[in-house]
């Protein structure tokens, strides 16, 4: 099974500023590493697919980089509403992972 | 309007059986994969397994094989999580999520709104 390692586990940055969050694989994913925005009582909402592709309705300061086993997602420009737990998650290996999570929390 | 949506909370003791359901709406519900993702009480999200309405074809991540059974019914649109002997370990939000292509291997672009389960003496 492969393993996902994000990191930090959590955040605390001041609006505007810059939010990185890093998902390390256990083994070659290629680009098959996605990232969701859980927010408080909600279900998760996928942010970024494939590594990099933006998805319809997310914001523009999301977004994600990375191949094989490094993978980042940014947050720029920070706001209030990016208060969430933030989860990476790979489908290379049927039925998928996904890492611990991160928290993002507004200072 | 496209949408998962998820029998109620459900609260039971020890040792019962249970069977939580997600129904699909808005789309081709037999030529999507299905997956069901645990998260227990504070923690992370964890992937239970896939499957494919289309002919029930089933992924079990290995925490998992053998603690729960995950099933389809596509004449319904309907997939189902259950446990024949329940623990308290196993009280949770239990989440259906579907896949962004029909493809076994993708990222999970529709969710449910969860089921709490709460396993109680």
């Amino acid at each position: 099974e492969i393993v996902l390692t994000q990191s930090p586990d959590f955040q605390s940055v001041p609006p505007k500023e810059k939010v990185t969050i890093t998902c390390r694989a256990s083994q070659s994913i290629g680009r098959s590493l996605h990232w969701y925005q859980q927010k408080p009582d909600q279900s998760p909402n996928l942010l970024i697919k494939y590594a990099s592709q933006s998805l319809s309705g997310v914001p523009s300061r999301f977004s994600g980089s990375g191949y094989g086993t490094h993978f980042t997602l940014t947050i720029n420009s920070l706001e209030a509403e990016d208060a969430a737990r933030y989860y990476c998650h790979q489908s290379s290996s049927s039925p998928g992972t996904f890492g611990q999570g991160t928290k993002v929390e507004i200072k | 309007e496209v949408q998962l949506v998820q029998s109620g909370a459900e609260v039971k003791k020890p040792g019962e059986s249970l069977k939580i359901s997600c129904q699909g709406s808005g789309y081709s519900f037999s030529n999507y994969w299905i997956g069901w993702v645990r998260q227990m009480p504070g923690k992370g999200l964890e992937l239970m397994g896939i499957i494919y309405p289309g002919d029930s074809d089933i992924r079990y991540s290995p925490s998992f094989q053998g603690q729960v059974t995950i099933s389809a019914d596509k004449s319904i649109n309907t997939a189902y999580l259950q446990w024949s002997s329940l623990k308290a370990s196993d009280t949770a939000m239990y989440y259906c999520a579907r896949h962004l292509y029909a493809g076994e291997r993708d990222a999970f672009d529709l969710w449910g709104q969860g089921t709490v389960v709460t396993v109680s003496s």
